[in-house]
This record gives structure tokens, C-alpha cells and sequence, in this order.
């Protein structure tokens, strides 16, 4: 079991310019989420798939942001033409299906972005 | 929807001390419920969770946390804090009916004295 990866762990670009995540999960997890987390915050849902399917996006998953998971492994999200408000840490998580009906989620260690 | 409040946004105890940190969340039946640990620059580790049954629930590193259903509470405890636990600490809720929809408190940073 080698976790949850993600990559690049940080990122620095100029406003304007379209950046892209990538995120790994355990190999057996067929769910995967993405979050963001400004500072001081806690982290805030965007997205989760299952298997490849999206099937549920926030309110704050804006035009701008895209995410796909083409093969229903790894995942990327995409950012449009950044804004200084889009820098943050972005948090990937998977999970599997669990008998007790809840699926705990193994956090990656994050991208940060940082929108100059 | 559900929510969850830590009141303490930073918390500072000595090495060797007791430590308790606040979580009380909204929801109107009753919540799966977590505690995570985040380390400067690194994603988020599972402390321990609730679910069901027992109220007072063992984690790693030490941890627990007890369920209180009348105070809405769910607080993270250590009888002995150790230099290493200095992070930050997020509690969080998830919901039955949509186990997928996680809200996070806004953290509570821990500071160890030595």
C-alpha cells in the first residue's frame, strides 16, 4: 500500500495561466475526491468520482476547473486561466466500498498552489 | 446542512501535559465523525472515528475522543502531549445519507512548550 500520491507537491504560476494536478489513489479505491484548503481553513469539497463517473460537484468547483478520471484510476484537475484567489492547497482522497456503510477517505499530501 | 465548530483556533500546552481540543458539530441525527492530524505541508491523517456503538472511541498516537450526543461534542483528548504532536488538528463530520459530503472544521493549530 503506498498511499495516496499527488503530483507536483508545489506549483508556482502567473495569473492567467492554466495549471493541471494529477493524483493517484490506492490502487483498490474505486472513490476518488478532490478538496481545496486556503490557509487557516480546513479543507472544502470540489469533487468526487466513482470509478470514472463524476457524480458530484460544488458550488465552488468553478467553469474554470475541470477534473477527470479517464480510466477510473488516477485523476487530474485542471485550472483555467488562474486567479490569486485559486492559490491553495489541493487535497486528493480515495476510499472503497466499507461493510459499516461509510467510506473513510486516505488523504494524499497535496498540491500548493501558488497564482502570482 | 451539517457543520462543525472548533472553537480554539490555537492552542499551546507543554510537553508532557493533558490536552483537550474542542469539536462541536450540527446535524440532526446522529454523524460519522472524525478527527485528522495535518502536519505543516503534508495532507491530512486519520486520528480516529466514530461511527456507532461505543462512545468513547481510541485512536493512534495516544488519541481518543468521546462521542457526547447532549453537547453535540466530539472532543479529541491526550493525557500526555509529546513534542510531535505539535500540528494541526481538524475535526470533521460526514453525513449517513450522503457519506460522501465531508464538512471540515477550520483546524486548531497545537503548540508543544518543551
Amino acid at each position: 500500500d503506498t498511499g495516496v500520491s499527488q503530483d507536483p507537491r508545489h506549483k508556482i504560476t502567473k495569473r492567467g495561466q492554466n495549471v493541471t494536478f494529477r493524483c493517484d489513489p490506492i490502487s483498490e479505491h474505486n472513490r476518488l475526491y478532490w478538496y481545496r484548503q486556503t490557509l487557516g481553513q480546513g479543507p472544502e469539497f470540489l469533487t468526487y468520482f466513482q470509478n470514472e463517473a463524476q457524480l458530484e460537484k460544488s458550488r465552488l468547483l468553478s467553469d474554470r476547473f475541470s477534473a477527470e478520471r479517464p480510466k477510473g484510476s488516477f485523476s487530474t484537475l485542471e485550472i483555467q486561466r488562474t486567479e490569486q484567489g485559486d492559490s491553495a492547497m489541493y487535497l486528493c482522497a480515495s476510499s472503497k466500498p466499507d461493510p459499516e456503510g461509510y467510506n473513510e477517505q486516505f488523504f494524499g499530501p497535496g498540491t500548493r498552489l501558488t497564482v502570482l | 446542512a451539517q457543520s462543525v465548530t472548533q472553537p480554539d483556533i490555537h492552542i499551546t500546552v507543554s510537553e508532557g501535559a493533558s490536552l483537550e481540543l474542542r469539536c462541536n458539530y450540527s446535524y440532526g441525527a446522529t454523524p460519522y465523525l472524525f478527527w485528522y492530524v495535518q502536519s505543516p505541508g503534508q495532507g491530512l491523517q486519520l486520528l480516529l472515528k466514530y461511527f456507532s456503538g461505543d462512545t468513547l472511541v481510541q485512536g493512534i498516537k495516544g488519541f481518543e475522543a468521546e462521542f457526547k450526543r447532549s453537547q453535540s461534542s466530539f472532543n479529541l483528548r491526550k493525557p500526555s502531549v509529546h513534542w510531535s504532536d505539535a500540528a494541526e488538528y481538524f475535526c470533521a463530520v460526514g453525513v449517513r445519507e450522503n457519506n460522501n459530503d465531508m464538512r471540515f472544521g477550520a483546524g486548531t493549530r497545537l503548540t508543544v512548550k518543551p
